[in-house]
Order: C-alpha cells, then sequence, then structure tokens
C-alpha cells in the first residue's frame, strides 16, 4: 500500500526558533498533501492543503506567515513552524493522495506523525 | 462547510460485546466516509471506508452502514477484543476536498 514517512517523528525546541517537518511520499507520487494539527484528546484539525508547485490553502484561522508549507516535488512537502512558542506544541500530521494510488481516487495516506514540544 | 458531529466520545464495553460508534454530516455534496483508529502517538490508521453508492460494507468484525438521506454513518465492531481500545475517528469528504473529521470516541473493551 501507500506510505507516507515523517521526520523527525518527535522535536523539543527552544521557544523562538524555527523546526522543519518533513513529510514524504515513498512509493507514490503525492499530487496533493494535507498538514493537519492534533491537539491533546481532540480531533485532527486541517490547517492547509498544498498541490505540488502552487502555494498553499490555509483554513480560516490558520496563520500563513507562521506555518509556511512548501511542496516542492510529488514526493516531499515541508511544515515549518516560525518562531515557535509554547502554544504551537501539538501534533502534526500530514497526509498525501496521488494519482492512480489507492482504491478510490481521493483516497487520502497519513503519515505516522511529528511530536513538536516548544519550551 | 462540512461539518462532521460524532457519538459517543467514551465508549466502554466488556469484551467479545459489540460497539457502535455514530456520525452525522451537514454536506451532501459528500461522497466518501472513511473510519480511522488512531492509537497514542500515531497517526490515524484506514480500518474500513464507505463510499455514497453503497449502503453497506463489511470486513470480518467490522462493518459501516451509510443513510445518505438521514446523512449519517455509522461503525460496528462486532466480538471486541482489548486491542480493538483506541480512538476511533470518522470522516467526510468530497471530491476535491480535504477529509474533514468528527472529534473522536475512545473505545476501551475491558477483558
Amino acid at each position: 500500500g501507500a506510505v507516507v514517512s515523517q521526520h523527525p517523528s518527535r522535536v523539543i525546541c527552544k521557544s523562538g526558533t524555527s523546526v522543519k517537518i518533513e513529510c514524504r511520499s515513498l512509493d507514490f507520487q503525492a499530487t496533493t498533501m494535507f498538514w493537519y494539527r492534533q491537539f491533546p484528546k481532540q480531533s485532527l484539525m486541517l490547517m492547509a492543503t498544498s498541490n505540488e508547485g502552487s502555494k498553499a490553502t490555509y483554513e480560516q484561522g490558520v496563520e500563513k506567515d507562521k506555518f509556511l508549507i512548501n511542496h516542492a516535488s510529488l514526493t516531499l512537502s515541508t511544515l515549518t513552524v516560525t518562531s515557535a512558542h509554547p502554544e504551537d506544541s501539538s501534533f502534526y500530521i500530514c497526509s498525501a493522495r496521488g494519482v492512480d494510488v489507492g482504491s478510490w481516487a481521493d483516497e487520502q495516506f497519513f503519515g505516522p506523525g511529528t511530536r513538536l514540544t516548544v519550551l | 462547510g462540512e461539518n462532521v458531529e460524532q457519538h459517543p466520545s467514551t465508549l466502554s464495553v466488556q469484551e467479545g460485546d459489540s460497539a457502535v460508534i455514530k456520525c452525522t454530516y451537514s454536506d451532501s455534496a459528500s461522497n466518501y466516509f472513511p473510519w480511522y483508529k488512531q492509537e497514542l502517538g500515531k497517526g490515524p490508521q484506514l480500518i474500513i471506508d464507505i463510499r455514497s453508492n453503497v449502503g453497506e460494507k463489511k470486513d470480518q468484525r467490522i462493518a459501516v452502514t451509510l443513510n445518505k438521506t438521514a446523512k449519517h454513518f455509522s461503525l460496528h465492531i462486532t466480538e471486541t477484543q482489548p486491542e480493538d481500545s483506541a480512538v476511533y475517528f470518522c470522516a467526510a469528504h468530497q471530491a476535491g476536498t480535504a477529509l474533514i473529521f468528527g472529534k473522536g470516541t475512545t473505545l476501551s473493551v475491558s477483558s
């Protein structure tokens, strides 16, 4: 099946620093990637949608200058949390959708998530 | 936009019993309804899904039913086992958009 990886799996950083999270589709070309954020004991909240080679579309309330998303290739998307603060601590999960993969054209494949802790 | 409601938020059952989780959605254009299982510290794993042209789908102990008229769908787990304990999320989707998730149900199966 289609596999999506994330790196790192967990990161701890100091307040004010920037953190980059990578999301890769390992065995398929991801035409669209999604970034979700999940706070403890809560659901996955969509942050943004990115199509390869285009600017990301952010959900209402998500600061595009704080959460920089780059989808430069069909297998890689990155989320950079700039000037991170403790309230940005969360579980960040990416997912990918591709062409000719999965049993359903719009099926999304999820990564294992990245735990970000900002001190 | 789409809004997905999920109930109950917590569910405790005895091993061997059945568990049912229900979701409703708001956008009649949604046509794909997956269910995910999430274990602590991990990403969501697809366990079963259903498309709008089907009313029911079963995979061993897991089944999903869809009522398009009422805009609700349900997850049924039979003969529950302790390893079924996890958080379960329903989601809804229409072509070209991202999945929108329900708030999740924490299922606890005690032996």
